[in-house]
């Protein structure tokens, strides 16, 4: 199964907003609702932003969104903080009964 | 306060075998699916097996398939990773996680370091 694809790099100044792209097929993200998105600090376990492509649970900012279209899911983060900086992944259910990753990617507040 | 608490890793040749465990707490174990997700050195999350709260469903990822083998023991609030025919590739932190829902995974261990090295 083949990782889902992510830019392995995204930058942003404060206050502006980002997005990073998933890409996958058919048989992953286009085919599924079951794609969700984690954040991970070096050292930390990750922790989950967004799940069934727009739903954020209890306790996550408003600030992270999440969308769809085609085999593209997408996560907005909207005015970046500097906090923001980390890993993000994204994953998908596939029709294989498994799951995918993104390559994860790492994103830089100026 | 869910806790979700790894043990079982360390330093082990190629070849080899080793027992992972999850121990978990804070919630009610045996009403949720549980998962293992790796992440080699540097590199990317990698899911690894899904286990349903009943058991009666269990996948694995096509690297993993026929080496590993998870369980988990719900009267002991356990979850279990099995790894027979280590590679170095299998070298990452394995992370144990509480599936919420389908994929939500919503809580994660802290992780424990596999190393295959010889």
């Amino acid at each position: 199964q083949s990782a889902l694809t992510q830019p392995a790099s995204v930058s942003g100044s404060p206050g502006q907003s980002i997005t990073i792209s998933c890409t996958g097929t058919s048989s992953d993200v286009g085919g599924y609702k079951y794609v969700s998105w984690y954040q991970e600090y070096p050292g930390k376990a990750p922790k989950l932003l967004i799940y069934e492509v727009t739903n954020r649970p209890s306790g996550v900012s408003n600030r992270f969104s999440g969308s769809k279209s085609g085999n593209t899911a997408s996560l907005t983060i909207s005015g970046l903080q500097a906090e923001d900086e980390a890993d993000y992944y994204c994953s998908s259910y596939t029709s294989r009964n498994t799951w995918v990753f993104g390559g994860g990617t790492k994103l830089t507040v100026l | 306060e869910v806790k979700l608490v790894e043990s079982g890793g360390g330093l082990v040749q190629p070849g080899g075998s080793l027992r992972l465990s999850c121990v978990a707490s804070g919630f009610t174990f045996s009403s949720y699916s549980m998962t293992w997700v790796r992440q080699a050195p540097g590199k990317g999350l990698e899911w690894v097996s899904f286990i349903s709260y009943e058991t009666n469903t269990i996948y694995y990822g096509d690297s993993v398939k026929g080496r590993f083998t998870i369980s988990r023991d719900n009267a002991q609030n356990s979850l279990y990773l099995q790894m027979n025919s280590l590679r170095v590739e299998d070298t990452a932190v394995y992370f144990c996680v509480r599936e919420a829902s389908w994929g939500r995974w919503n809580s994660w261990g802290q992780g424990t370091l596999v190393t295959v090295s010889s």
